[in-house]
């Protein structure tokens, strides 16, 4: 079991839903991270957040809202997604330090339709 | 030039051998070095971290970095079909503090 959780594992929503992906971490790592990978991609780093502060946005676009909403939690929130943001969505949390690699959760599986 | 490249493969190679994966990196800052194995429709997962220069092993798998190269590989002996997998570099590139960047992957398949 992988001690980072998100929910949900599958997720189909249409372009003018609003939808959230949640990440939960216990391990008391101070940075969480969303990223983005596409079908035979490697992931991309969409959002960083240390110390409960956002630090990186890799210039995502505004629909998709990250919050983390204390030291464990990590939300990403999705509204008028367009379908080329399919993807798997990871979320991954490390001690912030440049030693420390970086834990996975399991991901959300996203399809717009 | 991408700041992580990798031989895409796929690398095929007969149970029991050693398996050579490659990896170069861009950003002579780079401080830190990570193996990740990815399964089909799975999350990566951690194998193995370098920081200093040479060997570092780890059961069967053995890290080697070389910074003056910019240059770091993994090896896996005895090669399992468990092994077959996606293994993605990752480089923690220095100029932008803790912000891990992957390369492509390079596709393993281990032949029974």
């Amino acid at each position: 079991d992988t001690e980072v959780t998100q929910t949900p594992k599958h997720l189909v929503m249409g372009m003018t839903n609003k939808k959230s992906l949640k990440c939960e971490q216990h391990m008391g790592h101070r940075a969480m991270y969303w990223y983005k990978q596409k079908a035979k991609k490697p992931p991309e780093l969409m959002f960083v957040y240390s110390y409960e502060k956002l630090s990186i946005n890799e210039s995502v676009p505004s629909r998709f809202s990250p919050e983390c909403p204390n030291s464990s939690l990590l939300n990403l929130h999705l509204h008028a997604l367009q379908p080329e943001d399919s993807a798997l969505y990871l979320c991954a949390s490390s001690q912030d330090s440049r030693e420390d690699g970086y834990t996975f959760g399991s991901g959300t599986r996203l399809t717009v339709v | 030039q991408k700041e992580v490249e990798q031989n895409s493969g796929p690398l095929s190679v007969p149970e029991g051998a050693i398996a050579s994966l490659n990896c170069t990196y861009s950003d002579r800052g780079s401080q830190s070095f990570f193996w990740y194995r990815q399964y089909s429709g799975k999350s990566p997962e951690l194998i193995m971290s370098i920081y200093s220069n040479g060997d570092k092993e780890d059961g069967r798998f053995t890290a080697q970095l070389n910074k003056a190269s910019q240059y770091v590989s993994l090896l896996i002996r005895d090669s399992q079909p468990s092994d077959s997998a996606t293994y993605l570099c990752a480089v923690n590139l220095g100029r932008y503090g803790n912000k891990l960047v992957f390369g492509a992957g390079t596709i393993l398949r281990v032949k029974s």
